[in-house]
């Protein structure tokens, strides 16, 4: 079955700073990669994804980028802000199935 | 917007009891899904539903675990003797088909005693 590895497991940045956090996923029928981002004690949110037939997506200060030949794909916010801080969650779905396999988390810390 | 809810947020129960947690989905959604989050580690899925039938369920959704949409607007799990280590966040999800955005509820948080 899928195996989404994510690195790093915590990030620390300067508000201002870019963060990065990359995935990588194990089963080439997956086609789709959602980013969730999860704060204290709520649910996660989504907060952009990407299909395989892109290979970059833009949303304001976040952006997504897949490598389907190397299986990663990786989150980009710039500007960083400190409501930026939360864990965030990589996760791939495969074709035939509808729950996602998620990472093990990013814990981001933007500082003021 | 439309979101998921879920209740209760908190549900506290002692070991060997049943509980039974709700969810209601997007109200045009028409796959939902059960998964949980152990404290500090990421989220697992437990079974997805659609059709009115279970169409995915992983290694932890055993014989203890069942879901059902008793209505048009609810879906439920059911833990049926509670272990200590079903203590966690669960979280009910749905999406509107097999390949589109995919939702979640803000959980709720499990604690057996």
């Amino acid at each position: 079955g899928e195996n989404v590895e994510q690195h790093p497991s915590t990030l620390s940045v300067q508000e201002g700073d870019s963060a990065v956090i990359k995935c990588t996923y194990s089963d080439s029928a997956s086609n789709y990669f959602p980013w969730y981002k999860q704060e204290l004690g709520k649910g996660p949110q989504l907060i952009i994804d990407i299909r395989s037939n892109v290979g970059e997506k833009k949303d304001q200060r976040i952006a997504v980028t897949l490598n389907k030949t190397a299986k990663h794909f990786s989150l980009h916010i710039t500007e960083t802000q400190p409501e930026d801080s939360a864990v965030y969650f990589c996760a791939a779905r495969a074709k035939s199935q509808g729950n996602l396999i998620f990472g093990k988390g990013t814990k981001l810390s933007v500082k003021p | 917007e439309p979101e998921v809810t879920q209740t209760p947020s908190h549900q506290v129960t002692q070991m060997g009891q049943e509980v039974i947690l709700r969810c209601v989905p997007i109200s045009n959604h028409l796959y939902f899904y059960w998964y949980r989050q152990i404290l500090g580690q990421k989220v697992e899925f437990l079974v997805s539903f659609y059709n009115n039938e279970i169409s995915e369920k992983s290694e932890i959704f055993d014989d203890q675990f069942s879901v059902e949409r008793p209505d048009g607007s609810n879906f439920t799990l059911k833990i049926r003797s509670t272990k200590l280590e079903d203590s966690a966040m669960y979280f009910c999800a749905s999406d509107g088909q097999g390949v589109s955005e995919q939702y979640f509820g803000p959980g709720t948080r499990l604690t057996v005693t």
